[in-house]
């Protein structure tokens, strides 16, 4: 198996324009977590999606944040308008929850999109 | 008050040194833990889970303390390839899916 897949690993965009995050996850994981990391906040989990059906998406930081996953394969995140405080490495993980309880074994992430808005 | 807090070091010590690292978080109903590690610019990746009962896996030992919330990592004969982040990592019996990271605590083994 490949792993969690990211693209692009890096992205350099100016301000106010349009970045759009992708992720495929592994192959038979149905849950999917979308997650930022700075030096100031670590590593933050912004929404994450159960059998493609996003579950919490309250850390979210504010409408300019979206994110979807159209089938089991492939989710995508998207900043309109970005701002230089959105810099930051983006990480895309996957799991699949087992056991009585449903809960999840160990999430496997990504490399990581790392975005410079200026 | 975050849901998982670390202190995020950093903790410096010579090679061969024992060193331990503590976690706490707030949500009582949480029912799965975790130890991650991440190397610098890289993702995170598992080290170990967290078990009721603790377990050990070759110099690291994880220990989980239910009455008070918190759970702990202790490496013994420190590596320099030790060198890392460690990050806590809690989920939930209400929110089962949710995994949530602490910041992180950083160590450096030294020669």
């Amino acid at each position: 198996d490949a792993g969690v897949i990211q693209s692009p690993r890096h992205e350099v965009t100016e301000m106010g324009q349009e970045v759009t995050l992708r992720c495929k996850p592994i192959s038979g994981h149905n849950s999917l977590f979308w997650y930022r990391q700075t030096m100031m906040r670590g590593l933050e989990l912004l929404i994450y999606f159960n059998n493609n059906v996003p579950i919490d998406d309250s850390g979210m930081p504010e409408d300019r944040f979206s994110a979807k996953m159209p089938n089991a394969s492939f989710s995508t995140l998207k900043i309109q308008p970005s701002e230089p405080r959105d810099s930051a490495v983006y990480f895309c993980a996957s799991s699949s929850p087992t056991g009585l309880q449903g809960l999840n074994t160990e999430a496997f992430f990504g490399q990581g999109t790392r975005l410079t808005v200026v | 008050r975050k849901e998982v807090e670390q202190d995020p070091g950093p903790f410096n010590v010579p090679e061969g040194a024992t060193v331990a690292f503590n976690c706490t978080y707030s949500n009582s109903a949480s029912q799965s833990f975790f130890w991650y590690r991440q190397d610098c610019r890289k993702e995170p990746k598992l080290l170990m889970s967290v078990y009721s009962s603790g377990n050990e896996d070759g110099r690291f030992t994880a220990q989980l303390n239910r009455a008070s919330q918190y759970i702990s990592l202790l490496i013994r004969d420190s590596k320099l390839s030790d060198s890392a982040t460690y990050l806590c990592v809690v989920n939930g019996r209400d929110s089962s899916y949710k995994l949530i990271f602490g910041s992180g605590t950083r160590l450096l083994v030294r020669p």
